[in-house]
């Protein structure tokens, strides 16, 4: 079965650009998580989705991150004004609704960002 | 604060299984016990999660001590496609996942 999509897979931008990553969760998947992992660095978390309720953002590192869930599917993670920094891999993971049956997250391949 | 602890790295022989233990003496009653692995250039992979019971799926199966303050995940016939970091993680059912360093397992030809 499919699992959770991710594009694109590779970014190269210039410094001050805005970027606009993908996230296609699992069918049926109501929570949607955003994270970024760093060069050999554990996962950092970024936003948080369930269903229609207001998105868990205290993990956004700064006011140049957003993100949006349309109809609660398709999510976008948009970073404006690209710093150095932000060069990282940022992964996107789906679970059915927390709490049932303490279902795992499951996480796409990731987009890795470079920020020259 | 990743609230567990694991060895760095780890040596496996293939076809062998490989044991990975975890260390989680903080663990409060209502969190759960996760274990994920990245290979390299992909994204983490769930493998399995227990509350107190042992459990076993199709990847591993997770042995967890009777006090639940440590766990071990076998892989019963590790192959070289096994080679990863695996995560050893515990959280309540809904909350984000935070990684530590994990273990990086090789696995031997």
């Amino acid at each position: 079965g499919a699992g959770v999509s991710q594009s694109p897979s590779n970014k190269v931008t210039e410094k001050g650009k805005d970027v606009e990553l993908r996230c296609d969760p699992i069918s049926g998947h109501t929570a949607l998580y955003w994270y970024r992992q760093s060069l050999g660095q554990g996962l950092e978390f970024l936003i948080y989705f369930q269903g229609n309720s207001a998105p868990d953002k205290s993990g956004l590192p700064s006011d140049r991150f957003s993100a949006e869930r349309t109809g609660g599917s398709v999510s976008t993670l948009t970073i404006q004004r690209t710093q150095q920094e932000d060069s990282a891999v940022y992964l996107c993971a789906s679970s059915f609704e927390p709490g049932f049956l303490n279902q795992p997250q499951h996480f796409g391949d990731g987009t890795r960002l470079s920020i020259l | 604060d990743a609230k567990t602890t694991q060895p760095t790295s780890m040596d496996c022989a293939e076809g062998r299984a490989a044991n990975l233990p975890c260390n989680h003496s903080t663990i409060s009653g209502n969190e759960y016990v996760y274990w994920y692995r990245q290979i390299h250039s992909q994204g983490p992979q769930y493998i399995i999660h227990g509350l107190k019971n042992n459990e076993t799926n199709e990847m591993a199966s997770l042995i967890i001590t009777e006090d639940r303050k440590s766990s071990t995940l076998i892989l019963p016939h590790a192959t070289l496609r096994d080679t990863a970091v695996y995560y050893c993680i515990v959280r309540v059912k809904d909350d984000k996942i935070i990684f530590g360093k994990g273990t990086r397992l090789h696995i031997l030809p």
